[in-house]
């Protein structure tokens, strides 16, 4: 059964700062693995979708690498912004008969101060 | 292009009462999800629907919970009757390919 599991649980930064959030899962045959975020009280936004073929991928100022083998994504943000703040959620899609069935981690709950 | 709608956007109950939700996914989109997100977790996945077909229900509580698409369009869940562990934020998404796309999700509380 796969299981992803995202670290820090909480990160709280000044403005400006680049930062990384990480993910881990346990089965490393995904089809692809997704990016999302969160703003409370509403539903969630998609960020960068990785395929399992892929290393990277990049949008604006977040970047989202996938090492398949180990068993690790990282999103990284440049120069964060209080608009940032939000929760990250990173799922993975391990595809054939599962295909769609997102596995999520628990979320990192971002905070950007000014 | 008109995204995922959900109704309501909160609800209040008392345990061992129903409650049913309704979702409206971006037209076109053959896929739907059906997700619970308890409180400081992220989503899990309870059905999975094609056109309006069951793809996978096997996380879905069928003793309590149930949910339909008729006509290969909107969806209702519900929840006969709720208990207390129900309360959680559903969230419905429905996809093209790839990606999922997420409507606002109802916040359950069950007291």
């Amino acid at each position: 059964k796969q299981e992803v599991t995202q670290i820090p649980a909480a990160l709280s930064v000044p403005e400006g700062e680049n930062l990384v959030l990480n993910c881990s899962f346990t089965d490393s045959a995904i089809y692809n693995l997704q990016w999302f975020r969160q703003d409370p009280g509403k539903g969630l936004t998609s960020l960068l979708l990785i395929q399992s073929s892929q290393r990277e991928q990049t949008s604006g100022r977040l970047n989202a690498s996938l090492d398949k083998s180990s068993g690790r994504s990282t999103l990284y943000i440049a120069a964060s912004q209080p608009g940032d703040s939000a929760t990250y959620l990173c799922a993975v899609d391990a595809g054939g008969t599962s295909y769609g069935k997102l596995t999520f981690g628990q979320g990192t709950i971002l905070t950007v101060h000014p | 292009e008109a995204g995922v709608a959900q109704s309501p956007r909160y609800k209040i109950i008392e345990k061992r009462q129903s409650v049913a939700f309704w979702c409206n996914p971006i037209s076109g989109h053959a896929t739907l999800y059906w997700y619970q997100q308890i409180l400081g977790q992220g989503p899990k996945l309870l059905i999975q629907f094609q056109n309006n077909g069951v793809v996978d229900d096997s996380q879905l509580p069928k003793d309590r919970f149930s949910a339909e698409r008729l006509k290969g369009v909107d969806s209702t869940l519900k929840i006969q009757p709720a208990k207390l562990e129900d309360s959680a934020v559903y969230l419905c998404a429905s996809g093209y390919y790839n990606e999922q796309f997420f409507g606002p999700g109802t916040r359950l509380t069950v007291l």
